[in-house]
């Protein structure tokens, strides 16, 4: 049971290059999100995915897009990258339990450490 | 005001002591309280979650709520080097449209010393 597979684990970019980050999950998990970690910072949400076919911004979405064609999987990508872009990335997934309130246990992927020169 | 307070640390104890982290919160509509371990270059874990107020144990580790003064706590007894990582508070809510989400703390490093 892989869980929550990240790839690439490591990136070094130009400035305006661009790139995917795709995360694929095997838990048949309803949600998933991509993150963003940075020193003194802690993880901040760029979009997330409530099913297949649906995405929304999160805290930090400038600069990113997102697609979920599949309910496996969720892309991050990157159009034009900037240094300010320079990060971990983190994708995770979880499920809901109706009538059991806002659990949201998330699971993480082991991240994609992406270098912008 | 950050939605969540944590003291990010470091902090560095010696093996076999008791170990406590703590995070305060504002926003009243959090419903479960989590705490996630993130070792070095890794992905933040799970360790255990929490919905009322009280405490709930798991071996070593205590999680304790106290939604009345909006603040939880980790405890850690008989710490070992293997706990040497950042512990994240997380807090989830309804975010509205069947959406969930969570709030994180920024975390606090933790070594435990041989």
């Amino acid at each position: 049971n892989a869980g929550v597979t990240q790839t690439p684990k490591f990136r070094v970019l130009k400035t305006g290059q661009s790139m995917t980050l795709l995360c694929a999950q095997d838990m048949n998990h309803e949600y998933m999100y991509w993150y963003r970690q940075d020193p003194g910072m802690g993880l901040r949400l760029i979009h997330y995915s409530v099913g297949e076919g649906t995405t929304a911004k999160g805290e930090v979405p400038d600069g990113y897009n997102v697609s979920r064609l599949k309910k496996q999987n969720f892309l991050l990508g990157l159009e034009s990258a900037a240094p300010s872009q320079t990060s971990v990335y983190f994708c995770a997934s979880s499920y809901t339990a109706s009538g059991k309130g806002a659990k949201n246990i998330q699971y993480f992927g082991a991240g994609t450490r992406l270098s912008v020169l | 005001q950050k939605e969540v307070e944590q003291d990010p640390g470091p902090l560095s104890v010696p093996e076999g002591a008791i170990v406590s982290l703590n995070c305060t919160y504002s926003n009243s509509a959090f419903q479960y309280f989590m705490w996630y371990r993130q070792y070095s270059r890794k992905g933040p874990e799970l360790l255990m979650y929490t919905y009322s107020s009280g405490n709930k144990e798991d071996g070593r580790f205590t999680a304790q709520v106290d939604k009345s003064s909006k603040y939880i706590s980790l405890f850690i007894r008989d710490s070992q080097p293997s706990d040497s990582a950042t512990y994240l508070c997380a807090m989830s809510f309804y975010s509205g449209a069947g959406s969930y989400q969570l709030t994180f703390g920024k975390g606090t490093k933790l070594s435990v010393i041989p």
